[in-house]
Parts: C-alpha cells; structure tokens; sequence
C-alpha cells in the first residue's frame, strides 16, 4: 500500500514569510509525527499525535510552531515569521498506535528560509 | 533528559569488511532501541530493534544487542556489500512516553568495491 506522503517535497520562502507542509500518513494509522532534521544531524522530535489530539508537543521550538490533526489522518504543520534558521528537512512519520510500534517515515519536505 | 551517541563517521570499508558502528544512550527507564537507514535519497526505514535488554535485533545480516550494562546497542554486520551505503541512525523511545523518538547524528557509511 502506499507509504507515507509529504507536500510540497521543496519549499523555499522569504525570512518572515508564512509556510504549512501537509503530511498524509499510512491510511489506518492512529499516531502521527514531526520531526526537524538539520544537515549532519539526526532527527529532532517536534510533536505527536494520537487520532486529532497532540499527545506530546514538547519539540516544538516556540511558539511560531504549531501543527494540527483536525480529522486524524491528515496533518499540517504550520510556521509563522520564518527566521532563516527555521531552514530544515522536517519529516513526518506514522504508525499503527504509539508505543514501541514501528514508525514509517515520509521522504520529508526540505524547507529554506532565505 | 534522553540522549544518543554515536560513532562519529564517515566510515569507508571495503567491501566484505566487518562492520561496526557504536551507540550509547542515556534514558531513564527501560527503552526500547532501533537502528534506522537513510539510503541515498530515500526516506527513513526502519533496520532493527530491541525493546528489552539482552534482546538482539536482527535484519539484513545486521545485528546489534541491547545491552543495559553498559547502555549500548552497537550494530555490527559481518560482511558488509556495496548496496549497504547509507546514512545509519540509532534511536531509542522510552517506554512512558513511547510517542518520541530521540536519534543519535547518525554515521555515514561508504562500502568500496
């Protein structure tokens, strides 16, 4: 079946600038995730979700940050005032329930803040 | 707070060479350990795991043990092939709060024919 999926795969934009980036997960699965990857570095945990609610949104840097699940699948994440540093690859994950179950990932959307 | 550390790369082997990367973690409580692959550009995929201590994960001739003792989860092949340059992370997920995963910066491995 088809993995998980991320939009737009490239998204440049303008230091103050607002930007989403859509995230569909594996169809069925209840626990969605962001992550922020910078270069040469691993993953960073941003926030979760368990069906629409965020189980844990620790990650997220500030609050220019914000993401939403509204009907349990889909998921935007949302950046207000992008500041250069915001330039990352965020990746979006999925899976069957959170624990220790596997979490797929999606190729991500590489995100510059010129 | 939890943390993971790995090897520092790039690592070059020659192919059939053996093959190890090291990871400590620190983590209160008992996590569960992965190893992922970022193959060249693809996303994330999942290796191995091991979500209790003395496990051994196992996938692909990958291997890696977890081993509370000394808070490792190194991960070892023994003959590596060419098809197995990546990008390899190592991960744990606590187990009250399983949602996060928190990654090592991950070793970047080259296998020359």
């Amino acid at each position: 079946g088809a993995g998980v999926s991320q939009t737009p795969s490239n998204k440049v934009t303008e230091k103050g600038k607002y930007v989403e980036l859509r995230c569909d997960p594996i169809s069925g699965h209840t626990a969605l995730y962001w992550y922020r990857q910078s270069l040469g570095q691993g993953p960073e945990f941003l926030i979760y979700f368990q069906g629409t609610g965020a189980a844990d949104d620790s990650g997220l840097p500030n609050d220019r940050f914000f993401a939403v699940r509204p009907e349990g699948s889909v998921s935007t994440l949302k950046i207000q005032r992008t500041e250069r540093g915001d330039s990352a690859m965020y990746l979006c994950a999925s899976s069957n329930e959170a624990g220790h179950n596997e979490q797929f990932f999606g190729p991500g959307t590489r995100l510059t803040v010129l | 707070g939890n943390s993971v550390t790995q090897m520092e790369g790039p690592v070059t082997l020659s192919e059939e060479a053996f093959l190890t990367i090291n990871c400590t973690y620190t983590a209160t409580g008992y996590p569960s350990l992965f190893w992922y692959v970022q193959y060249p550009g693809e996303g994330l995929q999942l290796l191995l795991k091991a979500t209790k201590a003395d496990d051994k994960g196992s996938n692909k001739g990958f291997e890696a043990t977890y081993r509370k003792e000394t808070t490792s989860f190194h991960l070892e092949k023994g003959s590596v092939q060419v098809s197995d340059s990546a990008v390899y992370f190592c991960a744990l997920r606590r187990g009250t709060n399983a949602g996060k995963s928190t990654f090592g910066d991950g070793t970047t491995l080259t296998v020359k024919p």
